[in-house]
This record gives C-alpha cells, sequence and structure tokens, in this order.
C-alpha cells in the first residue's frame, strides 16, 4: 500500500493568513491525488483532484500543486469557514489511501 | 444535482452482518463514467476505504478487510449496499457512501451513517 503523511497534523493560524499543508507519498503517484474539507459532523467535500484542477465551486483562494511524491495545498488568505481538516487522499494504486488529516484551527 | 443517502441499522450486534444501503437520485448508477464506495471513518480518526464497484461490478476491496467484505449493486433500484461480516467494536464508525470519477477522486458523498457495535 502506498502510505500517505501529511504534514502538520494541527496547525493554527488567524483569519487573513496564508496557509500550507504538505502531503508526501511514499511511493509516486504522478498527479493522482486529491484533496478535501471536512467539517465536524459532515461529509468530507472534494477541493482539489489531479493535484491542482479545482473543483467546480470551491473558492479560489484553494489551490494544489505538487507531482511525484510531494503535494501541497494552499489557501491564499483564510476565511472563517475554512478552519476544518483537511485530508488528502491518493488514487494511483489498488487501495486509495488517505492522509492521517490536518487540523486547521483559529489562532 | 447527484445525492446519495445511507440507510440501514444504527445499532449491531458483535458477531452478526452489518449491512448498509446506499441510495442514488440526480443520476444512473449505471455509468461507465463512476465507481461507487464505501468509506468509513471511526469517532476522532481518519478515513478508511473500505471498498469500491465499478459499473462492470468488478470490485476492489481494502486487503484488511477483504475477507469480511461484500459491496454489491442493485441497478434497477438505483442503489448499491454493503455487507461487513463477522463485526467486533473496531467496525464501530460513520460509514459514508461516496460517487468516484473515472478510477479516481470522490466527488460525491453522502451525509454519512453512524453504526455502532455492540451488545
Amino acid at each position: 500500500d502506498i502510505q500517505m503523511t501529511q504534514s502538520p497534523s494541527t496547525l493554527s493560524a488567524s483569519v487573513g493568513d496564508r496557509v500550507t499543508i504538505t502531503c508526501r507519498a511514499s511511493q509516486s503517484l504522478s498527479s493522482r491525488l486529491a484533496w478535501y474539507q471536512q467539517k465536524p459532523g459532515k461529509a468530507p467535500k472534494l477541493l482539489i483532484y489531479k493535484a491542482s484542477s479545482l473543483q467546480s465551486g470551491v473558492p479560489s483562494r484553494f489551490s494544489g500543486s505538487g507531482s511525484g511524491t510531494e503535494f501541497t495545498l494552499t489557501i491564499s488568505s483564510l476565511q472563517p469557514d475554512d478552519f476544518a481538516t483537511y485530508y488528502c487522499q491518493q488514487y494511483s494504486s489498488f487501495s486509495h489511501t488517505f492522509g492521517q488529516g490536518t487540523k486547521l484551527e483559529i489562532k | 444535482q447527484v445525492q446519495l443517502q445511507e440507510s440501514g441499522p444504527g445499532l449491531v450486534k458483535p458477531s452478526q452482518t452489518l449491512s448498509l444501503t446506499c441510495n442514488v437520485s440526480g443520476g444512473s448508477i449505471n455509468s461507465g463514467y463512476y465507481y461507487w464506495s464505501w468509506i468509513r471513518q471511526p469517532a476522532g480518526k481518519g478515513l478508511e476505504q473500505i471498498g469500491r464497484i465499478y459499473s462492470s461490478g468488478s470490485t476492489n476491496y481494502h486487503p484488511s478487510l477483504k475477507s469480511r467484505v461484500t459491496i454489491s449493486v442493485d441497478m434497477s433500484n438505483n442503489q448499491f449496499s454493503l455487507k461487513l461480516s463477522s463485526v467486533t467494536a473496531a467496525d464501530t464508525a460513520v460509514y459514508y457512501c461516496a460517487r468516484g470519477y473515472s478510477y479516481g477522486f470522490l466527488d460525491y458523498w453522502g451525509q454519512g451513517t453512524l453504526v455502532t457495535v455492540s451488545s
């Protein structure tokens, strides 16, 4: 199985900050990586697919980059609605594994 | 707008079989562009994909659950199902159904249903 490691596990930031979350894969994924946002008690929501493609309806302050084994999710200017947990997921191998999550908290 | 809705018992006894159904509306389950997946999340923990089924009927299951999982599709009712046998407390989780696009990312999710394994 491909292992996915996110960093940091927890991130404290303020409204208006630019934040970056990193996801590293144990093997090359090409660009087969997605990012999801999950709020408490809710299902995950797709933000980014194919490493850098923005899902329809997702604000443009979200962006993704990377290929191979290292990927980033960037939020250019944090809004109050963005405080949530973020997961990466690889869909390159048989098992579509998720990262362990990054909780974005208000500082 | 595609919508998915999970249904099934919220309480299952240890050693019994967990059975859930996901009803799909707003789109046909019989489309070659998509696959249909079950994901679970224990309280306070991360996401684990249990398995998925393609329109061809082929399935992929998580290696650690493969011996206990069956995912099937009911085209006539536009729904798909999960069966997980010999459950233990470790199977207590919120279970989500979701649509996968073209062997890849999950673009639509159900709201999730909590299943507790307890006697």
